[in-house]
């Protein structure tokens, strides 16, 4: 059984640029979460994914979207990067029916 | 939604010495969830509480769940220097949504 799985684990950016990290789920599934730790505190939520449908989403604006394909992974994207978005990117996948969360190593995004 | 409340930020020790990170909120909890992050690393689930008054031990670890469902602990006894993280409660919403606590550092005094 593959836990989760990140890429890229590190990355620079220039303001205004775009991003898309990526993220392989867990095997079996099919709930992937995205999270944005900055540095020194806890991770916050930007949106969830069930079967490729977002079904939820924090306080993040919407230039972070998301994505989720038929075999469970999923991508983020952000568009416009400004400074503030520099952190670890986190990406947890669940199992149906089940709390807890399994989280990918992160991607950590600097934008310069 | 609620936020979590977590303290200390920080709290140093001697290697061998107890520790302990206490989480509030003002509302009643479904369950609570912990984690531990190594530095540099990605949040590891440790355990999940559900039941009023519940106690859970793992090894050298103790969670317990409050009375009221509005507060939780994690306590280590005689810390190892592989116990060095942050710890962090996080409670989980009917979305099934994480809302993490700020996290405490656990920092091992050389």
């Amino acid at each position: 059984e593959t836990g989760v799985t990140q890429s890229p684990t590190h990355l620079i950016k220039t303001r205004g640029q775009q991003v898309t990290l990526r993220c392989s789920s867990q095997s079996g599934h099919n709930t992937v979460s995205w999270y944005q730790q900055a540095l020194g505190q806890g991770p916050q939520f930007i949106f969830q994914y069930y079967r490729e449908e977002e079904n939820g989403r924090g306080n993040f604006p919407p230039r972070f979207s998301g994505l989720q394909f038929p075999n469970y992974s999923s991508e983020l994207n952000v568009n416009a990067l400004e400074l503030d978005d520099s952190a670890l990117y986190l990406c947890a996948s669940r199992g149906q029916g089940r709390t807890e969360a399994f989280f990918g190593q992160g991607t950590r995004l600097t934008v310069v | 939604g609620q936020q979590v409340m977590q303290i200390p930020q920080y709290q140093h020790v001697q290697e061998g010495e107890d520790f302990t990170t206490y989480c509030n909120s003002s509302t009643t909890l479904s369950n609570i969830q912990w984690y531990k992050q190594r530095p540099g690393g990605h949040p590891v689930f440790l355990i999940q509480l559900v039941k009023s008054g519940e106690v859970k031990k793992q090894k050298r670890l103790t969670f317990q769940f409050g009375e009221a469902k509005k507060n939780s602990s994690l306590h280590i006894t005689a810390t190892q220097t592989t116990d060095v993280g942050t710890y962090f409660c996080a409670r989980v919403d009917s979305n099934y949504q994480l809302i993490w606590g700020a996290g405490t550092k656990l920092i091992i005094k050389p």
